[in-house]
């Protein structure tokens, strides 16, 4: 099973609302990632779980609150978004510490935030 | 931040002609990858070139990469209408994470039948 699989494809919420988004890996992966793309824009990262741990916070504001509950999954809590923050949210797995391997990408979710 | 230009940023060609499109990087790196990202949904990854090797295959594809240029290339060859994608080209794997990617700008590809 090379999947990662992030729920719910797409979401659209309003500012007072509070959703989250949902990734499933099963490859064994410790490594775990947020990113972040705006249209015709290149992805950006901004979490990375080592081993279960928030490591890399890439000055992500607070209304984005990362999660990872065990080694399967990542969620990303949701709360007073903005419009602006509309946007396609991938989640991505890797193995942690071994040079040279590739990230496994999710399809995504396409949040618009009305 | 991004880590650096693809050029061109679009290219339109026919089915059965090659592809190239060009990636330049600005930090030393382990290596240099690139993906495809069909209409705007998840990135699937094509090939990996380690900093010490110049040029690999993988069935229709070569990458060459240029460490003293910072920079690297993808040729698709006798592309086909299913090629059309964005491609991005992205370095990184910093800190033991080999998903922590700065991506380029990507080429947004058009292979018309």
């Amino acid at each position: 099973d090379t999947e990662v699989t992030q729920t719910p494809k797409h979401l659209v919420m309003g500012m007072t609302n509070k959703k989250s988004l949902k990734c499933e890996q099963h490859m064994g992966h410790r490594a775990m990632y947020w990113y972040k793309q705006k249209a015709k824009k290149p992805p950006e990262l901004m979490f990375v779980y080592s081993y279960e741990k928030l490591s890399i916070n890439e000055s992500v504001p607070s209304r984005f609150s990362p999660e990872c509950p065990n080694s399967s999954l990542l969620n990303l809590h949701l709360h007073a978004l903005q419009p602006e923050d509309s946007a396609l949210y991938l989640c991505a797995s890797s193995q942690q510490g071994a040079r040279n391997t590739e990230a496994f990408f999710g399809q995504g979710t396409r949040l618009t935030v009305v | 931040s991004q880590q650096g230009e693809e050029d061109p940023q679009a290219l339109s060609i026919q089915e059965g002609e090659n592809a190239t499109m060009n990636c330049s990087y600005k930090t030393s790196i382990n290596n240099l990858q690139w993906y495809r990202q069909n209409s705007g949904r998840g990135l699937v990854h094509l090939i990996l070139i380690r900093s010490n090797e110049r040029e690999k295959h993988s069935g229709r594809l070569r990458v060459t990469l240029d460490t003293s240029k910072k920079s690297s290339s993808l040729l698709i060859t006798a592309s086909r209408a299913a090629d059309t994608a964005s491609y991005f080209c992205a370095t990184g794997g910093y800190g033991g994470s080999q998903g922590n990617l700065i991506f380029g700008k990507g080429t947004k590809l058009s292979v018309k039948p």
